[in-house]
């Protein structure tokens, strides 16, 4: 099993709609939480840090379920520019190496 | 710099050979971290810095691996006598403090034929 999965997807969703990724992570002394946006032939961009009472930011919106080990990213009002790669991380406890996941992709249509 | 600098972009390479990846991190930051991405795959962890303390290098995949940052600045990710299972984008990113979110370079696309 991996140490941070996600669903691949693809997700295929309407311009507008609302749409959820998960991660799930099996290091249950982890400490910090991140995702990620990688648009194709690019490098991954920082898109939010997770913090334990959820945070917002615009559309965004993460979560983190420590007891069930997953974290969530919520978009909504879904752009075109939306459709990239999101990648979750986790940083373990105890050190500082970050484990990315696969990443789920996400292609919004007109 | 306003961002991570990686060179160089391309590297192609017989096996066999040696090649050394440059990575210049945003200034002032004091972390910086090397990844390896396969297609379709996320960053895989290679090996930490913080300054020019290798903290963490249990991501290299072999002894064949190597890295370092004498000056606590730019540093050298290294692959002695390369091999064709060696071919990936390697990924250079840094941050302000450690565990903090990353900043990534654009890469090192390597291609050993």
């Amino acid at each position: 099993r991996k140490e941070v999965e996600q669903d691949p997807g693809p997700f295929n969703v309407p311009e507008g709609a609302t749409v959820a990724f998960n991660c799930t992570y099996s290091n249950s002394a982890s400490q910090s939480f991140f995702w990620y946006r990688q648009d194709c032939r690019k490098e991954p961009k920082l898109l939010m840090s997770v913090y334990s009472s959820g945070n917002e930011d615009g559309r965004f919106t993460a979560q983190l379920n420590r007891a069930s080990q997953y974290i969530s990213l919520l978009i909504r009002d879904s752009k075109l520019s939306d459709s990239a790669t999101y990648l979750c991380a986790v940083r373990r406890g105890g050190g500082f190496k970050t484990i990315f996941g696969a990443g789920t992709r996400l292609f919004v249509k007109a | 710099g306003a961002g991570v600098s990686q060179s160089p972009r391309y590297k192609v390479t017989k096996r066999g050979q040696d090649v050394a990846l440059r990575c210049d991190p945003i200034s002032g930051h004091v972390s910086l971290y090397w990844y390896r991405q396969a297609l379709g795959q996320g960053p895989e962890f290679l090996t930490y810095f913080n300054y020019e303390a290798q903290q963490d290098k249990s991501g290299l995949p072999n002894d064949r691996f190597s890295a370092e940052r004498p000056e606590g600045s730019i540093s050298t990710l290294t692959i002695q006598r390369t091999e064709q299972r060696d071919s990936a984008m390697y990924r250079c990113a840094s941050s302000l403090a450690a565990g903090d979110g990353y900043t990534f370079g654009s890469g090192t696309r390597l291609t050993v034929v």
